[in-house]
């Protein structure tokens, strides 16, 4: 079946980097894109970029420009994404999200998502 | 970018009609999307461009739009439907919104 399954939960210290993996099944990887969300705990969710899985480019939501790199494996129909200079209010559960193919703004598959938490 | 408004929160006894809003002024232009959540799980999708209903998601589930309000129905609540929900559009190409998310209480 059509899957997306998440790296496990990590624990980093300030201002370090944390490296979040997405592994698609089911499709044509290729073929859509993958968004990565996160959620603070008790809070929202805030999209944070969007990859093309055919030909890697890539949007960002300007708060994160600076600090987030997403790629893609195509061999393996993975998604990476990595979030640089982690502070204390990075702590969320980030989640992957397929989006529709041909434009589509739907995410209709999404990973179960990976706990980060940034704690000295 | 834009802000998605929605009410904090909704409550509904079982087996009435919730009625969840999501309102800016991109709406008309732009398709919503609409995601549920309930506690420790990912969302999942419950309605897409405006109202389309993915495949194995109870008809009770419904959406609408109105000029800059698009709207999630859930008719003949169930205690199962209590969760957050949250609408979703699109920004500039390739670049998305959430709304603020609405917790729906079933009493």
């Amino acid at each position: 079946q059509v899957q997306l399954v998440q790296s496990g939960a990590e624990a980093k210290k300030p201002g370090a980097s944390v490296k979040v993996s997405c592994k698609a099944s089911g499709y044509m990887f290729t073929s859509y894109g993958i968004s990565w969300v996160r959620q603070v705990p008790g809070q929202g969710l805030e999209w944070m970029g969007w990859i093309s899985a055919y030909n890697g480019d890539t949007n960002q939501k300007q708060k994160f420009q600076d600090r987030v790199t997403m790629t893609t494996e195509t061999t393996t129909s993975t998604a990476y994404m990595e979030l640089r200079s982690l502070r204390s209010d990075d702590t969320a559960v980030y989640y992957c999200a397929r989006v529709g193919a041909d434009n589509s703004d739907v995410f209709d598959i999404w990973g179960q998502g990976t706990m980060v938490t940034v704690s000295s | 970018s834009y802000e998605l408004i929605q009410p904090p929160s909704v409550s509904v006894s079982p087996g009435q009609t919730a009625r969840i809003t999501c309102s800016a002024d991109v709406l008309p232009k732009q398709y919503a999307y609409w995601y549920q959540q309930k506690p420790g799980q990912a969302p999942v999708l419950v309605i897409y461009k405006d109202s389309e209903r993915p495949s194995g998601i109870p008809e009770r589930f419904s959406g609408s739009s109105s000029g800059t309000t698009v709207t999630l129905t859930i008719s003949g609540v169930q205690a199962e439907d209590e969760a957050d929900y949250y609408c979703q559009s699109a920004d500039t190409s390739r670049t998305w919104v959430f709304g603020g998310g609405t917790k729906l209480t079933v009493l």
